[in-house]
């Protein structure tokens, strides 16, 4: 079983939808992340959460908001989906320490129409 | 502003020759630096890292260099293989990030016969 879940693998919607992506790990981690994937962009820093009290605002959090609900679930959600946020989703989980890698889960592409 | 860069979108390489993709960075405070590799499908896995206290670390076929003074990293594999054809993403943190990582855009390496 993988370590990171996210679910659905895929989702096609329409603009104005509510979303929600899910995620969730075995690694008894946590940290946990949420970027998204654009094409010649890299990942970009959506939010990220320290334990299941601290929600903190990454990069690009405008249009998301997020939940974590225990230690190993954290969802992000798009309020009003529109087609700018059609990419490519990923979960992440890490360590105590900053210099110790993130482990991503296999992600979520998401097309907005 | 990007603050990690990998300007080359892609590379071919023949098999048995080595792989050198490079990565700048701009921000000074990152002190710990990471290559993941993504396959299609899938979420970005861990390879190596390097801390700024090294300016080298070696795993196997893969070794990281890190040039401080230039802000520049770069990812050697020797020998290339068909299984390395992948999209390869460096990524950084700082002291001042709290984990959270800055990805460049990707370099696609394809391995060649």
């Amino acid at each position: 079983d993988a370590d990171v879940t996210q679910t659905p693998r895929n989702r096609i919607t329409k603009t104005g939808k509510r979303i929600m992506l899910e995620c969730s790990q075995t690694k008894g981690h946590d940290r946990m992340y949420w970027y998204r994937q654009d094409p010649g962009l890299g990942l970009r820093l959506i939010y990220y959460s320290f334990d299941v009290k601290d929600i903190n605002k990454g990069e690009i959090s405008d249009g998301y908001s997020v939940s974590r609900q225990a230690q190993a679930k954290f969802s992000l959600s798009l309020e009003s989906a529109i087609p700018n946020q059609t990419a490519l989703y990923f979960c992440a989980t890490g360590g105590p320490f900053s210099n110790q890698p993130q482990h991503f889960g296999d992600g979520t592409r998401l097309s907005i129409l | 502003d990007q603050q990690v860069k990998q300007n080359s979108p892609s590379l071919s390489v023949q098999e048995g020759r080595i792989s050198i993709l490079n990565c700048d960075y701009t921000n000074s405070m990152f002190d710990y630096f990471l290559w993941y590799k993504k396959y299609p499908a899938e979420g970005p896995t861990f390879l190596i890292s390097i801390s700024s206290i090294k300016d080298k670390n070696e795993d196997g076929r893969f070794t990281v260099f890190l040039n401080k003074s230039a802000k520049h990293l770069s990812l050697h594999i020797v020998p290339s293989q068909p299984g390395d054809s992948a999209v390869y993403f460096c990524a950084a943190s700082g002291t001042d990030s709290w984990g959270k990582l800055q990805f460049g855009a990707g370099t696609q390496v394809v391995v060649t016969p």
